[in-house]
């Protein structure tokens, strides 16, 4: 089983509208989460942190469920540049910084 | 203030030769991580350096591949022999100091192609 596991998509969403995308991870012992943005054959470029009391960030907000393992994203009012692949990525912490990421899940935005 | 710069961009080797892939961080980094993004899959942990110390390289294939950070200059990914599995993106990060309040910065990437 991966260890950080998202729906690969593609989401295919018109302007305007509201998209959700969830992410589920295996390690308990696992501390803080992100999500990450990804354009075609660039660099994955951080969206948000993610925090237990839930966070917003604009028309972008994310929630962790320490108990179900869950991380999800929710974009409202989705632009054509929203258009990406959105990376859930995992950390354990402390000395062990290094990220743990999910496959992506692609959104594609349309007129 | 430039980003986390990597070079070359896009590096071509045929079977068995080697590769050397460079990576500066961003200025008044001094942690170093190297993740692989094989085509249509996600990102994979590498190593995580320091200056002149590797600190964890539980992601780096037993053979073939070492890292580097000296104390001058920049962190070197070095493979050896190259197959082509090891066609791949490799990225490099960086990030001021450790643990996960220290947001690791990337940079755009070394296109690594095996013919």
């Amino acid at each position: 089983r991966k260890e950080v596991e998202q729906d690969p998509g593609p989401f295919n969403v018109p302007e305007g509208a509201t998209v959700a995308f969830n992410c589920t991870y295996s390690n308990s012992a696992s501390q803080s989460f992100f999500w990450y943005r990804q354009d075609c054959r660039k660099e994955p470029k951080l969206l948000m942190s993610v925090y237990s009391s839930g966070n917003e960030d604009g028309r972008f907000t994310a929630q962790l469920n320490r108990a179900s393992q869950y991380i999800s994203l929710l974009i409202r009012d989705s632009k054509l540049s929203d258009s990406a692949t959105y990376l859930c990525v995992v950390t354990r912490g402390g000395t062990a910084s290094k990220l743990t990421f999910g496959t992506g899940t692609r959104l594609q935005v349309t007129l | 203030n430039a980003g986390v710069m990597q070079n070359p961009r896009h590096l071509v080797r045929r079977r068995g030769q080697e590769a050397r892939l460079r990576c500066s961080p961003m200025k008044g980094h001094s942690h170093v991580y190297w993740y692989r993004q094989l085509p249509e899959e996600g990102l994979k942990f590498m190593v995580y350096l320091q200056k002149e110390n590797i600190i964890d390289e539980s992601g780096m294939p037993k053979e073939r591949f070492s890292a580097e950070f000296p104390k001058e200059g920049p962190s070197i990914l070095r493979i050896q022999q190259v197959v082509r599995g090891d066609s791949a993106a490799y990225f490099c990060a960086s990030s001021p100091g450790q643990g996960v309040r220290n947001e690791q910065f990337f940079g755009p990437g070394t296109r690594l192609t095996v013919l």
